[in-house]
C-alpha cells in the first residue's frame, strides 16, 4: 500500500527557533497534502491543504505566517513552525492523497512530536 | 458546514462481545464517509469506507442518510480490537476531511 513518511518523528526545540517537518509519499504521487495537528486525547484538527505547485489553504485560525507550509514536488511537503512557543507543542501529521486514483482516501503519516521548550 | 459526531469517548466490552461504535453526521450533500483506527504508537490508517461495502477485521459500518449515521459494528470483539476509532466524512470531491472526536475501545479479556 501507500506509505507517507515524515521525518523527524520528534524534535525538541528552543522557544523562539524555527522548526521544520518534512512529509514524503514514498510510492506514489501525492498532488494534494494535508496537515493536522492533534493535541493528547483529541481528534486530528485539519491545519492547511497543500495542492502542488500552489499555496496552502489554512483552515481558519491557523496563522499562515506561523505555519508556513511548502508543496514544491508531488512527493515532499514541508511544514516550518517558525518562533516556535510552548503552546505549539503538540504532535503534527500529514496525510497525502496521489492523483487519479478515483479514490478519496488519504494516506497518513506516523507523526512528529514537538516539543517547544 | 459539515460535523462529524461520536458520543461515545471511551466504550469498554468484554472479549466476544459485539461492539458498536456510534457515529453521526451532519452535511447537506451526498457525503463519503469513513472509518479509521489509530492502535497503539501505530499511524492512523483506514479501517473501511462506505462506498466500498466491506468487511475489514469482522468490522461493517451501514450508512444510514435518514438517521445520518454510520455506526461501525462487530458482533464478537476481540482484545487486539482496542484502538481509537475516528469516524470521518468527506463532501465534495477532494474536499477536506472532519474527523470525530475518537472512540477509545478497550476490549477486556
Amino acid at each position: 500500500g501507500a506509505v507517507v513518511s515524515q521525518h523527524p518523528s520528534w524534535v525538541i526545540c528552543k522557544s523562539g527557533t524555527s522548526v521544520k517537518i518534512e512529509c514524503r509519499s514514498l510510492d506514489f504521487q501525492a498532488t494534494t497534502m494535508f496537515w493536522y495537528r492533534q493535541f493528547p486525547k483529541q481528534s486530528l484538527m485539519l491545519m492547511a491543504t497543500s495542492n502542488e505547485g500552489s499555496k496552502a489553504t489554512y483552515e481558519q485560525g491557523v496563522e499562515k505566517d506561523k505555519f508556513l507550509i511548502n508543496h514544491a514536488s508531488l512527493t515532499l511537503s514541508t511544514l516550518t513552525v517558525t518562533s516556535a512557543h510552548p503552546e505549539d507543542s503538540s504532535f503534527y501529521i500529514c496525510s497525502a492523497r496521489g492523483a487519479g486514483t478515483g479514490t478519496r482516501e488519504q494516506y497518513f503519516g506516523p507523526g512528529t512530536r514537538l516539543t517547544v521548550t | 458546514a459539515q460535523r462529524v459526531t461520536q458520543p461515545e469517548k471511551l466504550l469498554s466490552v468484554f472479549k466476544g462481545a459485539p461492539v458498536e461504535l456510534k457515529c453521526n453526521y451532519s452535511y447537506s450533500g451526498s457525503p463519503e464517509l469513513f472509518w479509521y483506527v489509530q492502535y497503539s504508537r501505530q499511524r492512523l490508517q483506514l479501517l473501511l469506507r462506505h462506498i466500498s461495502r466491506e468487511s475489514i477485521k469482522g468490522f461493517t459500518a451501514d450508512l444510514n442518510k435518514g438517521e445520518t449515521s454510520f455506526h461501525l459494528k462487530k458482533p464478537f470483539a476481540q482484545e487486539e480490537d482496542s484502538a481509537m476509532y475516528y469516524c470521518a466524512l468527506e463532501g465534495a470531491s477532494g474536499s477536506r476531511l472532519t474527523f470525530g472526536e475518537g472512540t477509545q475501545l478497550t476490549v477486556n479479556p
